[in-house]
């Protein structure tokens, strides 16, 4: 089993749909945790960086953190077209430095 | 612009030939990282480097070999050990070794053939 898990997809919505992404994990010692967006044959692009439980909102986007669930979610609000790509969720431990452990990724489909 | 850089974006190369990929920042981070993708695949840490002249072993590192000379710096080269070399790889940085955002370069595509 994975360490992190998280669905392929594709997840298809119209646009102006709320995009619901997630991750669940195994390692109770993740505390720092991040989304980011990347396009076909791109470099990921940071979206949300968390650190433990909780809550983060820039712009449309929200983050969500429930360590007790061992489990992180990213909603997209306001979906665009623009928005259709490949989600990654990593996260990583204190002791472990700064070395991330990564989803293999959801992929999004926004359809106009 | 500050950021990071990687060259060339498209690699092709024979089998049993060395090849270095390039990875430069000027965002005056102290920790580096190089990551491999394969298709349906998430990333994989092949090597990462703390700080300038010092640098370890990632999950996948049979098969490469890197350098940090400069702190700007941190080539990959990827060797004629390497058994399965086609893929993305991608370079990462951030600002210390402490629980910091990674930020990622392009990316760059090597093909083996």
């Amino acid at each position: 089993q994975k360490e992190v898990e998280q669905d392929p997809g594709p997840l298809s919505v119209p646009e102006g749909a709320i995009v619901s992404l997630n991750c669940t994990y195994s390692n109770s010692a993740f505390q720092y945790f991040m989304w980011y967006r990347q396009y076909s044959r791109k470099g990921p692009e940071l979206l949300m960086y968390t650190y433990s439980s909780g809550n983060k909102e820039d712009g449309r986007f929200t983050a969500q953190v429930d360590k007790s669930s061992k489990y992180i979610s990213l909603f997209i609000r306001d979906s665009q077209p623009s928005d259709s790509a490949t989600y990654l969720c990593a996260m990583s431990a204190q002791a472990a430095g700064n070395k991330l452990t990564f989803g293999g990724g959801t992929r999004v489909l926004v359809k106009p | 612009d500050g950021g990071i850089t990687q060259s060339p974006k498209y690699l092709f190369r024979k089998e049993g030939q060395n090849v270095t990929l390039s990875c430069e920042q000027n965002l005056n981070h102290d920790a580096m990282y190089w990551y491999r993708q394969d298709p349906g695949q998430g990333l994989r840490l092949i090597y990462y480097s703390q700080i300038v002249n010092d640098f370890q072993k990632g999950d996948i590192a049979e098969g490469y070999s890197v350098s940090r000379e400069k702190k700007e710096s941190f080539p990959l080269t990827v060797t004629s050990a390497q058994k399965n070399p086609t893929a993305f790889y991608l370079c990462a940085s951030s600002p210390t070794w402490a629980g910091d955002e990674q930020y990622f370069g392009p990316g760059t595509r090597l093909t083996v053939t």
